[in-house]
């Protein structure tokens, strides 16, 4: 059963950083691994798929890279602004439906 | 279009009451999900319809029951539900549910208080 970490739980950056957050999944049979966004008491929207056959992907200020086959994601997200301030989830996609991480809850100040 | 459109997107009901959730897309997809969430944790995947046929139900209670009356549309009927059912619900798509690579959409969801 697929099993899925993000680090850290939670963060707060002053506006302008630039920032790391991580993913770690457990089964590398995967065929995609999917990054979201959500706010609070929305839906999730998504910010970047990156195929099993890819390293990275980027849009604009974003960009997450995979390593299959150790099991990890990254997402770099650069010069932080108050807008980006959301719980990011990623969730891998294998035999399985997406399985998600509990996410990281990212506040910008500025 | 790129949306999933979900309704209603707040419901508040008694435990002897009858409800449905309504989900729409149209973009072609052939696959669509429920998934449940509690406060401050992940989505849980409840339901897969795959060319309007269930394909996988993660052992949910019978008190909630999915229906796929066509490729656009997904319902999700609520009876006798307890407070503890009491959650944002969301609806997604993808093009089918199958293994190539596939971006999920997710609907805004339907926060559900359950009195």
């Amino acid at each position: 059963k697929q099993e899925v970490t993000q680090i850290p739980a939670a963060l707060s950056v002053p506006e302008g950083e630039n920032l790391v957050l991580n993913c770690s999944f457990t089964d590398s049979a995967i065929y995609n691994l999917q990054w979201f966004r959500q706010d609070p008491g929305k839906g999730l929207t998504s910010l970047l798929l990156i195929q099993s056959s890819q390293r990275e992907q980027t849009s604009g200020r974003l960009n997450a890279s995979l390593d299959k086959s150790s099991g990890r994601s990254t997402l770099y997200i650069a010069a932080s602004q108050p807008g980006d301030s959301a719980t990011y989830l990623c969730a891998p996609f294998g035999n399985t439906p997406l399985v998600f991480g509990k996410g990281t809850r990212l506040s910008v100040i500025a | 279009d790129t949306e999933v459109t979900q309704t209603p997107k707040h419901l508040v009901m008694g435990m002897t009451n009858k409800k449905s959730l309504k989900c729409e897309q149209h973009m072609g997809h052939r696959a669509m999900y429920w998934y449940k969430q509690k406060a401050k944790k992940p989505p849980e995947l409840m339901f897969v319809y795959s060319y309007e046929k269930l394909s996988i139900n993660e052992s949910v209670p019978s008190r909630f029951s999915p229906e796929c009356p066509n490729s656009s549309l997904l319902n999700l009927h609520l009876h006798a539900l307890q407070p503890e059912d009491s959650a944002l619900y969301l609806c997604a798509s993808s093009q089918d549910a199958g293994t190539g690579g596939l971006k999920l959409f997710f609907g805004s969801g339907t926060q559900l208080s359950v009195l």
